[in-house]
């Protein structure tokens, strides 16, 4: 079955501490992988693509394939990246959200 | 640099009312999605239609309909709304999902 699992519902992080936001799909094949980050009200905007290997507003994030992985990291947090965040893996013709981590950036 | 557009941005329907969320998409993309967003429900996909004239189930089709009218427009329509659709509805497009997607600024529907 494919499945994207982001096991933290709400993660609080003081400013300038590290952020990592675990995310574990399950798929058969050679997964495709995104984040997706929603600010406060607004649209859902992709972060960034494991196939693309970015480095969006500080973020990474790397596919572990033995650990079904995708951990969404930033080394400093600040306080504007305080969203919803959504992870996500092609499955063909939809792409399967997980139901996302709210994450609080303390001040 | 238009994108996905939605209208209506906000609505509020009585119970048994119909109403038809009217999506449409300037990037030539094949796919468009309809999804709901719940608080702790995450992103459900309602319909989706992989390419223009076809239409597929996704996880919560139950009370909606669909249209595909051509390749830039998708359609949701309630027939007779019910208070469990009050929801924030989103609509996507993409290019056979490869790249992601691009999702439209929401219709916030409350139903009374």
């Amino acid at each position: 079955a494919q499945r994207v699992t982001q096991p933290e519902k709400l993660l609080s992080v003081f400013k300038g501490a590290p952020v990592e936001l675990k995310c574990n799909y399950s798929y058969s094949g050679s997964p495709e992988l995104f984040w997706y980050v929603q600010y406060s009200r607004q649209r859902l905007q992709l972060l960034l693509r494991h196939i693309s290997r970015e480095s969006i507003k500080g973020f990474t994030a790397d596919l572990n394939k033995g650990e079904t992985s995708f951990h969404l990291k930033k080394p400093f947090a600040q306080e504007e990246d305080s969203a919803m965040y959504y992870c996500a893996l092609n499955g063909g013709d939809k792409i399967i959200f997980g139901k996302g981590t709210r994450l609080h950036i303390l001040p | 640099n238009a994108g996905v557009t939605q209208t209506p941005k906000f609505q509020v329907l009585k119970t048994g009312q119909s109403m038809t969320l009217q999506c449409a998409q300037d990037m030539n993309h094949n796919s468009m999605y309809w999804y709901r967003q719940d608080p702790g429900m995450g992103l459900r996909l309602i319909y989706y239609s992989a390419s223009e004239g076809t239409t597929d189930k996704g996880e919560v089709p139950n009370g909606y309909n669909v249209s595909r009218l051509n390749k830039r427009e998708f359609s949701l329509r309630l027939e007779s709304a019910a208070p469990s659709q009050t929801s924030v509805y989103f609509c996507a497009s993409s290019e056979q999902g490869k790249y992601g997607y691009t999702f439209g600024s929401g219709t916030r529907l409350t139903v009374v």
